[in-house]
């Protein structure tokens, strides 16, 4: 089946690590999207990627870095410059890229999620 | 900046009322609106999408309208169910690929 698949689903860390969340997509989708979710908050946009090699901060990409080497794949570690890692964390893709195609951006998919917990 | 607003944040219904979710935006500049839902713990699904052209959507008991020119678009759900219990979330496209999402309506439909 197609859609987004996120590891771990639970994840732990102690202080002072760097950790990877990974998020891959089978939907032949070219744009890429981190979000981090706190109790009670809406979705904050850490990193997204609109093309291969290529991506952009979002609002709080302090403590994140991300690659992506591979259209399918969009890794984010949570580095130990992230104060406050604990979160759920979300990935998303979409297919068509706005302005660098030129086509109407489309609907918004979601993994599971994964969820940080610092210990 | 485009800011998504959502209202109420919560909501709690006796079991067949129909109700409607709120989502109102600033920017009326938009690619197209989408309606999630985000059970606890889990990833959000999209239940419905209107692009910018459109006025209305409908996927079973489910309605979302668009009036970008009042920046507002609204979520329908007939006879609600408790299975229908959750967070339900509007985002918005703008033109530059990016997302913006509200804050969602936590729903609670009692048997």
């Amino acid at each position: 089946d197609g859609g987004i698949t996120q590891s771990p689903k639970y994840l732990f860390r102690k202080e002072g690590q760097n950790v990877t969340l990974s998020c891959e997509q089978n939907l032949n989708h070219d744009a890429m999207y981190w979000y981090r979710q706190d109790p009670g908050q809406g979705l904050r946009l850490i990193y997204y990627s609109q093309i291969v090699n290529d991506f952009q901060k979002g609002d709080i990409a302090e403590g994140y870095s991300v690659s992506r080497e591979k259209k399918e794949s969009f890794p984010l570690t949570v580095t130990s410059a992230q104060k406050n890692p604990t979160a759920f964390y979300l990935c998303a893709s979409s297919m068509a890229a706005g302005w660098f195609r030129g086509g109407v951006p489309g609907e918004l998919f979601f993994g599971e999620g994964s969820r940080l917990t610092v210990l | 900046k485009q800011e998504v607003t959502q209202i109420p944040a919560a909501l709690s219904v006796p079991e067949g009322e129909n109700l409607v979710l709120n989502c109102s935006f600033t920017d009326s500049a938009i690619y197209n609106l989408q309606w999630f839902r985000q059970d606890p713990g889990k990833g959000l699904t999209s239940l419905l999408l209107i692009q910018s052209s459109q006025r209305e959507q409908t996927s079973g008991r489910l309605n979302a309208s668009l009036d970008k020119s009042s920046g507002r678009s609204t979520l329908y759900i007939a006879a609600s169910q408790p299975g229908d219990s959750a967070t339900y979330l509007c985002a918005v496209l703008d033109n530059f690929n990016k997302f913006y999402f509200g804050s969602g309506t936590k729903l609670n439909v009692k048997p």
